[in-house]
């Protein structure tokens, strides 16, 4: 079956230190990626995703690149904010012959700290 | 102006009793969902509805009924509640069920099992 392997967190780092969160997948066919976002007591929202091999997604600085080959989805920003200070979700959503799934990482927490 | 609400924000209730959360979305989408978060942050998805039909329904106790009186609202039902089902419970809506198109999630219900 489908599943999405995160790094464990938490993750703590100093305000503009480099971020990776990594996140490998297994899937049959071919899934889209997806990386959301949940800030403390709120829901998830989405912060980028790709849906096929070699795209890139991109927003608020973060970057994540759809690895095929090394099935992998790594979430990174180049200068982390204490404002970005939340969990972090790796997903990869399938759908084909009527059947639909979605699967989450277990989330990563990270900490910016001043 | 709110995207997908979410009532009540928190529940707590002793063991036996019935409960119910209600979701709205205004976003004129055709998909809704429930997913269950533990305090472990583990995302789970539940049930998903299609323009009022259910389309996915995974392992859930039977104690567990959605309900969706139209495209708009989607509620959970919890019956002989235990002190399991202590978690967060997201209300998500998506413009169709393929998962490859963003989802938008409420604010989350915290519900207490004492």
């Amino acid at each position: 079956g489908n599943s999405v392997t995160q790094m464990e967190g938490p993750v703590t780092l100093s305000e503009e230190a480099f971020l990776t969160i990594n996140c490998t997948y297994t899937a049959t066919g071919y899934p889209s990626l997806f990386w959301y976002v949940q800030y403390p007591g709120e829901g998830l929202q989405l912060l980028l995703k790709a849906t096929k091999a070699d795209d890139k997604g991109s927003n608020k600085g973060f970057e994540a690149t759809y690895r095929k080959e090394t099935t992998s989805f790594h979430l990174e920003k180049g200068s982390v904010q204490v404002s970005d200070s939340a969990v972090y979700f790796c997903a990869l959503a399938y759908s084909g012959a009527g059947s639909y799934q979605l699967t989450f990482g277990k989330g990563t927490k990270l900490s910016v700290i001043p | 102006d709110t995207a997908v609400s979410q009532t009540p924000k928190y529940l707590v209730t002793q063991m036996g009793n019935d409960k119910s959360i209600k979701c709205e979305q205004n976003l004129g989408h055709d998909t809704m969902y429930w997913y269950k978060q533990d305090s472990k942050k583990f995302l789970k998805i539940m049930f998903s509805y299609n323009n009022k039909e259910l389309i996915i329904n995974e392992t859930v106790p039977n104690r567990f009924s959605p309900k969706s009186p139209d495209k708009a609202h989607l509620n959970l039902h919890i019956n002989s509640l235990e002190l399991g089902d202590s978690a967060v419970y997201f209300c998500a809506s998506s413009p169709d069920p393929r998962f490859t198109d963003t989802q938008y999630f409420g604010p989350g219900t915290r519900l207490t099992v004492l």
